[in-house]
């Protein structure tokens, strides 16, 4: 098995622009979770979906960010537009059910400058 | 709500030395416990779990117990080796969310000293 994928590993931009993060899940797990790491604030849940469907964005910081999950094979978490402060890594995990282990991608380390 | 509290950090250690990682939690229902390792540059991984009162977990050496009596679960280990240098994470799983969010702890850094 691949393993939770994400693209780009880097990304280096610009404040002001808009910047898309990508997931792609382990196969045939329903639940898909984005986090957001920093020295300063730890690790943070940012959204989580269950069946493609988001159950709780509670932890997205801002208007600004958002995420989508349009089938069970991909999704996105966007920031528009970013800031410096936005500056993070952000990993995105996949599970199956309540009480079982979440799979964690290798990250997206994001400097926005 | 679920909480973790987990040892404050960072604990440096000299190869061969045993290690304990103190963890403890707060928790509505019945939750499996997890200890998770993040290496530099890489994602968090399972590191060990259990799932049940009085269950042990255990790999690559280290253990922790499921105490319900004391809501802990410390990761315990006999001999460090330089190789472990990592961030821990303490974690639950609620079994009343069905989507299988987990709460995590702040994280403990170990650095082993040759």
């Amino acid at each position: 098995d691949a393993g939770v994928i994400q693209s780009p590993r880097h990304e280096v931009t610009e404040m002001g622009q808009e910047v898309t993060l990508r997931c792609k899940p382990i196969s045939g797990h329903n639940s898909l979770f984005w986090y957001r790491q920093t020295m300063m604030r730890g690790l943070e849940l940012l959204i989580y979906f269950n069946n493609n469907v988001p159950i709780d964005d509670s932890g997205m910081p801002e208007d600004r960010f958002s995420a989508k999950m349009p089938n069970a094979s991909f999704s996105t978490l966007k920031i528009q537009p970013s800031e410096p402060r936005d500056s993070a890594v952000y990993f995105c995990a996949s599970g199956t059910r309540a009480g079982d282990t979440q799979y964690f991608g290798p990250g997206t380390r994001l400097t926005v400058l | 709500g679920n909480s973790v509290t987990q040892m404050e950090g960072p604990v440096t250690l000299s190869e061969e030395a045993f290690l304990t990682i103190n963890c403890t939690y707060t928790a509505t229902g019945y939750p499996s416990l997890f200890w998770y390792v993040q290496y530099p540059g890489e994602g968090l991984q399972l590191l060990l779990k259990a799932t049940k009162a009085d269950d042990k977990g255990s790999n690559k050496g280290f253990e922790a117990t499921y105490r319900k009596e004391t809501t802990s679960f410390h990761l315990e280990k006999g001999s460090v080796q330089v190789s472990d240098s990592a961030v821990y994470f303490c974690a639950l799983s609620d079994d009343n969310t069905n989507a299988g969010k987990s709460t995590f702890g702040d994280g403990t850094t170990l650095t082993v000293k040759p």
